[in-house]
């Protein structure tokens, strides 16, 4: 099956500083690429839908400026938080899809996840 | 507003007895359900997915039930594991803005007693 993988798994960092999460689809072209936010004991909250080449949309109430957010090839997506702040410490978790009409096979990573002190 | 949300939070069951975990949704436009398992620290496991012309799905151990008269959607996994026990959540998929979103619903944790 389609595999995909977050780098890093778990990071700290301290407040003020910026952290980049990497999403990458290892046996297919992933098209489209969602990030997703999950704190504890919560669901997850579609952050942003990004299309290979072109710029990522984001949901109503998250910053394009704080969390960006880079397609640049059909197998890797990026996640920088920047300015981090303790609020922002959360599980981070993308999926892919391969094709930008269908989000019937959504395949989603192991997350990450991100504790800012 | 839109919504997709689950009846109970948490259910317990023996092992070996069946499990019956429920959704509602309130999104009439969605055309396509999915259920995802979660296990602790891990992303989310797709279990089962069904389309909104059918009513009935069977997979492995599972079935998805899908009621669009009431907007409920139900998950039944027979025969319960201890490797069952997870967080189960209920997704639907519309289309919004060009794109196709998937919305989750607010969980169930399943408990498996031995």
């Amino acid at each position: 099956g389609a595999v995909v993988s977050q780098h890093p798994s778990w990071v700290i960092c301290k407040s003020g500083t910026s952290v980049k999460i990497e999403c990458r689809s290892l046996d297919f072209q992933a098209t489209t690429m969602f990030w997703y936010r999950q704190f504890p004991k919560q669901s997850l909250m579609l952050m942003a839908t990004s299309n290979e080449g072109s710029k990522a949309t984001y949901e109503q109430g998250v910053e394009k400026d704080k969390f960006l957010i880079n397609h640049a090839s059909l197998t890797l997506s990026t996640l920088t938080v920047t300015s981090a702040h303790p609020e922002d410490s959360s599980f981070y978790i993308c999926s892919a899809g391969a094709s930008r009409i269908s989000t019937d096979t959504q395949y989603f990573g192991p997350g990450t996840r991100l504790t800012v002190l | 507003g839109e919504s997709v949300g689950l009846h109970l939070p948490t259910l317990s069951v023996q092992e070996g007895d069946n499990s019956i975990i429920n959704c509602a949704y309130s999104n009439s436009a969605s055309d396509y359900f999915i259920w995802y398992k979660q296990e602790s620290g891990k992303g989310p496991q797709f279990i089962i997915d069904i389309r909104s012309n059918m009513d009935k799905r069977q997979g492995q151990r599972v079935t998805v039930l899908l009621n669009k008269t009431v907007k409920h959607l139900s998950l039944q996994i027979a025969a319960t594991q201890p490797g069952d026990s997870a967080v189960y959540f209920c997704a639907e998929r519309r289309s919004s803005g060009g794109y196709q979103k998937v919305t989750f619903g607010t969980g169930t944790k399943l408990q498996v007693i031995p």
